[in-house]
């Protein structure tokens, strides 16, 4: 059974630090990695999909690699923000998306 | 397009009452997907649908949770008889299964009192 695990679980840290935010799968079999946030009491937002041919993708201050023989991905937040508050899931798309437990991430002033 | 449009946001029904989601996938996408997301389990996947097929009802945790997808524009997930530990949000997503990802509805928040 695939699963997907994120660390750290939770995460507090001063505005303007950069993050990472880490996943690892059971299985390598990756076909696409995608990362979502989402809001308190809100729903998913994605935030960067990278595909089986690639190997990273980036959004302004986001940035996602796939290492697929390793079966992890991470997650760069440069220069976090109070806004960038949230919870951070990965999902494993193979035929169906398995998603991670979550990072937990609070940026204060 | 609007995106993926559920509803009702909001359910609040009695243990033992029916209860019916809905779901409108984003035209065009092939896919179809039930969660449900809780405290303790996280995001849980409950059925999903390609071409108005159910393929993988795995998850659907017992004869209680049924879902169907009449055409390719609606989708329903239904619950008979409801308890409370059903309380949680459900959520529907779609894909178009060429790996431009999933797009996500913004839930409905179910309560069974």
């Amino acid at each position: 059974k695939q699963e997907v695990t994120q660390i750290p679980a939770a995460l507090s840290v001063p505005e303007g630090e950069n993050l990472v935010l880490n996943c690892s799968f059971t299985d390598s079999a990756i076909y696409n990695l995608q990362w979502f946030r989402q809001d308190p009491g809100k729903g998913l937002t994605s935030l960067l999909l990278i595909q089986s041919s690639q190997r990273e993708q980036t959004s302004g201050r986001l940035n996602a690699s796939l290492d697929k023989s390793s079966g992890r991905s991470t997650l760069y937040i440069a220069a976090s923000q109070p806004g960038d508050s949230a919870t951070y899931l990965c999902a494993n798309n193979t035929d169906k998306l398995i998603f991670g437990t979550g990072t937990r991430l609070q940026v204060f002033p | 397009d609007a995106g993926v449009i559920q509803s009702p946001r909001h359910e609040v029904t009695e243990m033992g009452q029916e209860v019916t989601l809905r779901c409108k996938p984003i035209s065009g996408h092939d896919y179809l997907f039930w969660y449900r997301q809780t405290m303790m389990r996280g995001l849980e996947l409950l059925i999903y649908f390609n071409n108005n097929v159910p393929i993988d009802d795995s998850g659907m945790p017992e004869d209680r949770f049924s879902a169907k997808m009449p055409n390719a524009s609606f989708s329903t997930l239904k619950i008979q008889p409801s308890e409370p530990r059903d309380s949680a949000v459900y959520f529907c997503a779609s894909s178009d299964g060429q790996g431009d990802g999933y797009t996500f509805g913004s839930g409905t928040r179910l309560t069974v009192v």
